[in-house]
């Protein structure tokens, strides 16, 4: 098993263009999260879905859209990138929710700069 | 909101030495878990811990889950240089599912 995936690795923006972060999962998870790390500030989430179709607002979504149209796929999007979106992002997936113990497995993570 | 919080966010460690990170939370936790990112890696899920007082132990790594459910902590013996990361704790929301993370104490070891 791969676990969880995350294209591209590394990616250098202009203010203003957009783009489209692929996170992917083999391990049959209803959940799946997208957060954002920034020094100093742990891990924020920014979107997460709960299965299939769905999507929700985390603690900081303004300036992204996500889409998970098929279970093993979570995207997501920066419509008009900003300096201020600049940072490490990480997807991470779990079977079950944080109350029952489930815990989350993490991608790779994509480092983004916006010039 | 629930917040959960993590002190020292820097610890400077001599190699061979022990120190203790600590995890606090606003709110009672059902369970607490603990997740290591390396330098330029991801978080890595470590532990969890669920019953009130549990203490629980990896190698030289002890985690301990306090009486109220509310703090944390994890307790490292002879540090060596493969400690050095991050070290988050994590806690669900009251209220849903997801999961607060501390910002994270981050290890450096000096040989």
């Amino acid at each position: 098993n791969a676990g969880v995936t995350q294209t591209p690795k590394f990616r250098v923006l202009k203010t203003g263009q957009s783009m489209t972060l692929l996170c992917a999962q083999d391990m049959n998870h209803e959940y799946m999260y997208w957060y954002r790390q920034d020094p100093g500030m742990g891990l924020r989430l920014i979107h997460y879905s709960v299965g299939e179709g769905t999507t929700a607002k985390g603690e900081v979504p303004d300036g992204y859209n996500v889409s998970r149209l098929k279970k093993q796929n979570f995207l997501l999007g920066l419509e008009s990138a900003a300096p201020s979106q600049t940072s490490v992002y990480f997807c991470a997936s779990s079977f079950g929710i944080a109350l029952s113990g489930d815990t989350q497995y993490f991608g790779p993570g994509t480092r983004l700069t916006v010039l | 909101g629930q917040q959960v919080m993590q002190i020292p966010q820097y610890q400077h460690v001599q190699e061979g030495e022990d120190f203790t990170t600590y995890c606090n939370s606003s709110t009672t936790l059902s369970n607490i878990q603990w997740y290591k990112q390396r330098p330029g890696g991801h978080p890595v899920f470590l532990i969890q811990l669920v019953k009130s007082g549990e203490v629980k132990k990896q190698k030289r790594l002890t985690f301990q889950f306090g009486e109220a459910k509310k703090n944390s902590s994890l307790h490292i013996t002879a540090t060596q240089t493969t400690d050095v990361g991050t070290y988050f704790c994590a806690g669900p929301k009251s209220n849903d599912y997801k999961l607060s993370f501390g910002a994270g104490t981050t290890v450096t070891v000096r040989a």
